[in-house]
């Protein structure tokens, strides 16, 4: 499967900052990287899909102008936490598709924001 | 909106035993996936399925595609400590899109 890399692992910012979180592809080129969020004990929920030269498509109920996406290489994807808020404070996951086979996505380690 | 139920919720069995989990759906999916995940990390795809009555072995894994294609099942046979951790079905139809389903989180005791 493919090599994901997510940067940072770990964040803590404060009430109001802006965080960014880098997704990479590291042995292959992705087209298409998904971005999730997970709360505690609970399962992934799709915040959005990110095309690669392309503005991103967002799931229903997810603010694109709060969670902004930049996919501007085929192997790097980052979403930017703007205006951070405590409920911000998530788990969040990015993924790739293999590009074989669209519904086998590969996930990052992830990234812990915990927004103070 | 979509949703995939799994059960259990949680296992607590003794090193050694089989698991038995499965997801539900009340719906018609083309895929079905199943991943593992750890505290703290993201998740790891263990199977994956295309074909309805699909079976599909990965080491001491097996699962299985719905004949009906809404449902499946995972078994891990001769559990050991390291299977510890939650694991989830993942779905899709047509698109790339996959829907998680709410996980069975599973513990092993030696």
């Amino acid at each position: 499967g493919a090599v994901v890399s997510q940067h940072p692992s770990w964040v803590i910012c404060k009430s109001g900052t802006s965080v960014k979180i880098e997704c990479r592809s590291l042995d292959f080129q992705a087209t298409t990287m998904f971005w999730y969020r997970q709360f505690p004990k609970q399962s992934l929920m799709l915040m959005a899909t990110s095309n690669e030269g392309s503005k991103a498509t967002y799931e229903q109920g997810v603010e694109k102008d709060k969670f902004l996406i930049n996919h501007a290489s085929l192997t790097l994807s980052t979403l930017t936490v703007t205006s951070a808020h405590p409920e911000d404070s998530s788990f969040y996951i990015c993924s790739v598709s293999s590009g074989r086979l669209l519904n086998e996505q590969f996930f990052g380690p992830g990234t812990r924001l915990t927004v103070l | 909106g979509q949703q995939l139920n799994q059960s259990p919720q949680s296992m607590f069995i003794q090193e050694g035993e089989d698991v038995s989990m499965n997801c539900t759906s009340s719906s018609i999916f083309n895929t079905w996936l199943w991943y593992k995940q750890e505290p703290g990390e993201g998740p790891v795809l263990l199977i994956a399925l295309y074909k309805a009555g699909e079976l599909t072995s990965n080491g001491r894994l097996t699962a299985q595609f719905g004949i009906t294609r809404k449902d499946s099942f995972l078994n891990i046979s001769a559990s050991i400590p390291s299977d510890v951790g939650i694991y989830f079905c993942a779905s899709s139809r047509n698109t790339d899109k996959l829907i998680f389903g709410t996980g069975t989180r599973l513990q092993v005791f030696p």
